[in-house]
């Protein structure tokens, strides 16, 4: 079964650094999303991306982050300037088109700022 | 006023047990519904999708109440490997993004 696989799987960093989450989403996939999960609580949505623009952010998703899908295969969060509230667990997730029912996510990568 | 609302439990149940979970919504223009399962400290899985007419797979049987805002998941014939928390799920028209509930932990018990 295909998969969405994201890079590293654990990241630990220090306050104010950048930090660039990687993701490969399946390969014949579309559309391509972020969403984080702050432990304990729900996931939120961050941020929907095709046609190599934004279709659509959260509040969550201010200057500080950004997307970029730079060689067709990857597609990468980064985060410029890491605070302490930015730890949680990162999931990419794709769907071959919009109507999708129901998208891949892959495993997550989970971001701790120290 | 949250978009999805769900009893946090956690159900504990024996194995073998029949339950159900409920779920509500608060945007009415929600198109499109689905219940995820996550397991502990992984990403979220599609258990299934949520039709009006209702749809079953298997043990699992998912329902939606336009009229009144809820979607349900039924789980019969509970087995441990059961144990996780349930997400209900929603999209609205342009299905830019999903939003989630907080999710419902299921305990199986031998």
């Amino acid at each position: 079964e295909p998969e969405v696989t994201q890079t590293p799987s654990h990241q630990v960093t220090q306050m104010g650094q950048e930090v660039i989450l990687r993701c490969v989403p399946i390969s014949n996939h579309l559309y391509f999303y972020w969403y984080r999960q702050i432990l304990g609580q729900k996931v939120e949505f961050l941020v929907s991306f095709y046609n190599n623009e934004i279709s659509e952010k959260s509040e969550i998703f201010d200057d500080q982050f950004s997307v970029e899908r730079p060689d067709g295969s990857n597609f990468t969060l980064k985060i410029r300037s890491t605070k302490l509230e930015d730890s949680a667990m990162y999931f990419c997730a794709s769907s071959p088109d919009r109507d999708y029912y129901g998208y891949t996510f892959g495993s997550g990568t989970r971001l701790t700022v120290v | 006023r949250k978009e999805v609302e769900q009893d946090p439990g956690p159900f504990n149940v024996p194995e073998g047990a029949t339950v159900a979970f409920n779920c509500t919504y608060s945007n009415s223009a929600s198109q499109s519904f689905f219940w995820y399962r996550q397991d502990c400290r992984k990403e979220p899985k599609l258990l299934m999708s949520v039709y009006s007419s209702g749809n079953e797979d298997g043990r699992f049987t998912a329902q939606l109440n336009r009229a009144s805002q809820y979607i349900s998941l039924l789980i019969r014939d509970s087995k441990l490997s059961d144990s996780a928390t349930y997400l209900c799920v929603l999209a609205l028209y342009n299905f830019n993004k999903f939003y989630f509930g907080s999710g419902t932990k299921l305990n199986v018990k031998p």
